[in-house]
């Protein structure tokens, strides 16, 4: 069965640097979405991307955050300039359409020093 | 505000017993939810999906009951077995607007 793959697994990374969490969606799902899930708590939406644009964000996802379909399968989530609080898993998800549901990657847990 | 949410953050059931999962939202134009599973240090998986044209549906093993007029709905896993061990949300996908998860339920199986 086709799933969404996430790399790294695990990122650790000194607070105020840049990362980038790269995700490969389900070949021919055209909405792609990040989540990120602090330890305990919920999952929470941060972005929606389709057509090549996001469609829609949260109050999350400030100008810290970006996101790139950088090729025709790579769907990546960067950081600018890392903060404690950003430690989280951090997942992709994609789906055929957006009132499909979403299919999600295993995470990568992001840890800020 | 608009939310999602599970009456337990816990629940425990023998194997072999039936589970009863359940949750409530608030926004009444929500017409649209799916249940999900999340294993330790996996991503979140689609188990079923309702639409408020349905008050029931069913899978393998697994029935989502919708009651519309008290907003609630509920997962049920027949013959509950140590594979389903896991954290279960709940989450709202009405009209197109990113999933809305619950705090999720962990689920413990006891041989």
């Amino acid at each position: 069965e086709p799933e969404v793959t996430q790399t790294p697994s695990h990122q650790v990374t000194q607070m105020g640097q840049e990362v980038i969490l790269r995700c490969v969606p389900i070949s021919n799902h055209l909405y792609f979405y990040w989540y990120r899930q602090i330890l305990g708590q919920k999952v929470e939406f941060l972005v929606s991307f389709y057509n090549n644009e996001i469609s829609e964000k949260s109050e999350i996802f400030d100008d810290q955050f970006s996101v790139e379909r950088p090729d025709g399968s790579n769907f990546t989530l960067k950081i600018r300039s890392t903060k404690l609080e950003d430690s989280a898993m951090y997942f992709c998800a994609s789906s055929v359409q957006g009132s499909q549901p979403q299919h999600f990657g295993d995470g990568t847990r992001l840890s800020i020093l | 505000g608009e939310s999602v949410g599970l009456h337990l953050p816990t629940l425990s059931v023998q194997e072999g017993d039936n589970s009863i999962i359940n949750c409530a939202y608030s926004n009444s134009a929500s017409d649209y939810f799916i249940w999900y599973k999340q294993e330790s240090g996996k991503g979140p998986q689609f188990i079923i999906d309702i639409r408020s044209n349905m008050d029931k549906r069913q899978g393998q093993r697994v029935t989502v009951l919708l009651n519309k007029t008290v907003k609630h709905l509920s997962l049920q896993i027949a013959a509950t077995q140590p594979g389903d061990s896991a954290v279960y949300f709940c989450a709202d996908l009405s009209g197109n607007t990113p999933l809305v998860f619950g705090k999720g339920t962990r689920l413990s199986v006891i041989a």
